[in-house]
């Protein structure tokens, strides 16, 4: 398998703090994704970011991508109770015919 | 939730049963995915279509097949359904590739086989 391997695999917070996690992949990629989960339900769509891009921003979200560290790092600023979900990084391998690949996931608890 | 809905919500079934679930978009995407959550193991891809009648394997394909009839409709089947295929099932859709374009999810369905 190829799945991002995300890190940690926990992390627990207080409210306002910053939320910083990693994702780490083995070969090229193509792009890379982070979703958030609610328990419950489905996955939602964060931000995509592409291997010729470093650095995206979305509000009070900030991914980075280091293609040389083969690494990317979702960054939450200002926590709220709110963000507390699991976060999943997926990316697409270069290669054709390759499909979202989705990591474990984060689990991101924010103490209010 | 980008017009996904995904039916049952919950299911339990006994080993051996078939068991059909139904995603229905409104989008009017090309793309639909099914995937498989389960502890450890994050999401895995069972079966895709990009069309129409036109479908493909995913990661995790053995024991199920699926069926698109019409762009709104996508049904996966269980054929004879096993105690390991106990999972929460997630719809997806998208209107380009995954190369361009991120995934919209349904809102899931548990289904426990005993």
């Amino acid at each position: 398998s190829q799945q991002g391997e995300e890190d940690p695999q926990a992390l627990s917070i207080q409210e306002g703090e910053n939320a910083t996690m990693n994702c780490s992949y083995k070969t090229s990629i193509n792009n890379l994704q982070w979703y958030r989960q609610n328990s419950g339900r489905g996955l939602v769509h964060l931000i995509l970011i592409r291997s010729n891009e470093r650095e995206k921003h979305s509000g009070r979200l900030r991914v980075t991508l280091d293609t040389s560290k083969k690494s990317s790092s979702l960054l939450i600023t200002a926590s709220r109770a709110a963000d507390t979900a699991s976060y999943f990084c997926a990316i697409i391998y270069t290669g054709a015919n390759s499909k979202l690949t989705f990591g474990k996931g984060i689990t991101l608890s924010v103490r209010p | 939730d980008a017009g996904i809905t995904q039916s049952p919500r919950h299911k339990v079934t006994e080993t051996g049963t078939p068991v059909t679930l139904r995603c229905h978009q409104t989008e009017n995407h090309r793309y639909m995915y099914w995937y498989r959550q389960d502890p450890g193991h994050g999401l895995r891809l069972i079966h895709y279509s990009y069309g129409v009648k036109d479908t493909d394997k995913g990661e995790v394909s053995d024991g199920y097949s699926v069926s698109r009839s019409k762009t709104e409709d996508f049904l996966l089947t269980l054929e004879s359904a096993t105690s390991s295929q106990t999972s929460v099932y997630f719809c997806a859709i998208s209107g380009v590739g995954q190369d361009y374009s991120p995934l919209h999810f349904g809102n899931g369905t548990r289904l426990t086989v005993t």
